[in-house]
């Protein structure tokens, strides 16, 4: 069975700071990696994915993450955040399948000071 | 507005009675998955359709929780004789391909 491990479930940052929230996961078998952000009273909106290919995925807002396959990790980066970007952030693994549900972690609610 | 939907947004009940939630997904998408999640938890799966077909579900879905899509089209998800412990925000999500697409979620409330 998949299991994702969030181990930080706050983290405070000043605007304009770096971040970098951690994921890593378990699996037998190859996975692929997703990170879901949701502001508050909203819906889960899909932040960037790992599929196939190159390891670093961008998102349109200045997000990143890596897909580190010997760490099982895909942690997720900013270097300079926006009060815009406070929001609870859930990375999530799929293993291929028919399906291919999504397993979550427990999230990190990242909130940006001004 | 193309997105998933999910109605009521808010449903207060009292334990016993039975409530029943819909979704209606993404017009062109054949994949339709039900959640929940818990206070500061991350979303858990419980059950999967395929068109109309119901082809997954998970430990969580107890014998008092039943899911359909006729039609394959919406999907409703009801709960019979509702406790307390069903208290939680209640995902669907539509897919195509790896990608899933959220709705807004029903948050239920068990008095």
């Amino acid at each position: 069975a998949q299991s994702v491990t969030q181990l930080d479930s706050q983290v405070p940052v000043f605007e304009e700071a770096p971040v970098e929230l951690r994921c890593n996961y378990s699996s037998s078998v190859s996975v692929y990696l997703f990170w879901y952000v949701q502001y508050p009273n909203q819906g889960l909106q899909l932040l960037l994915k790992y599929l196939s290919g190159s390891t670093l995925v961008e998102s349109i807002n200045g997000f990143e993450a890596e897909f580190n396959k010997s760490q099982t990790s895909f942690h997720l980066r900013k270097p300079s955040v926006h009060i815009s970007d406070t929001a609870e952030y859930f990375c999530a693994v799929s293993e291929p399948g028919s399906a291919r549900q999504l397993t979550f972690g427990s999230g990190t609610q990242l909130t940006v000071l001004p | 507005d193309t997105g998933v939907s999910q109605d009521p947004r808010h449903k207060i009940t009292k334990r016993g009675q039975n409530v029943t939630f819909r979704c209606d997904p993404i017009s062109e998408h054949n994949r339709l998955y039900w959640y929940r999640q818990t206070l500061g938890q991350g979303p858990e799966f419980l059950t999967y359709f395929q068109n109309e077909a119901q082809l997954e579900k998970s430990r969580l879905l107890s014998d008092r929780f039943s899911a359909e899509r006729p039609k394959g089209s919406f999907s409703t998800l009801e709960i019979q004789r509702t406790e307390q412990g069903d208290s939680a925000m209640y995902l669907c999500a539509s897919g195509a391909g790896y990608e899933q697409f959220f709705g807004p979620g029903t948050r239920l409330t068990v008095l």
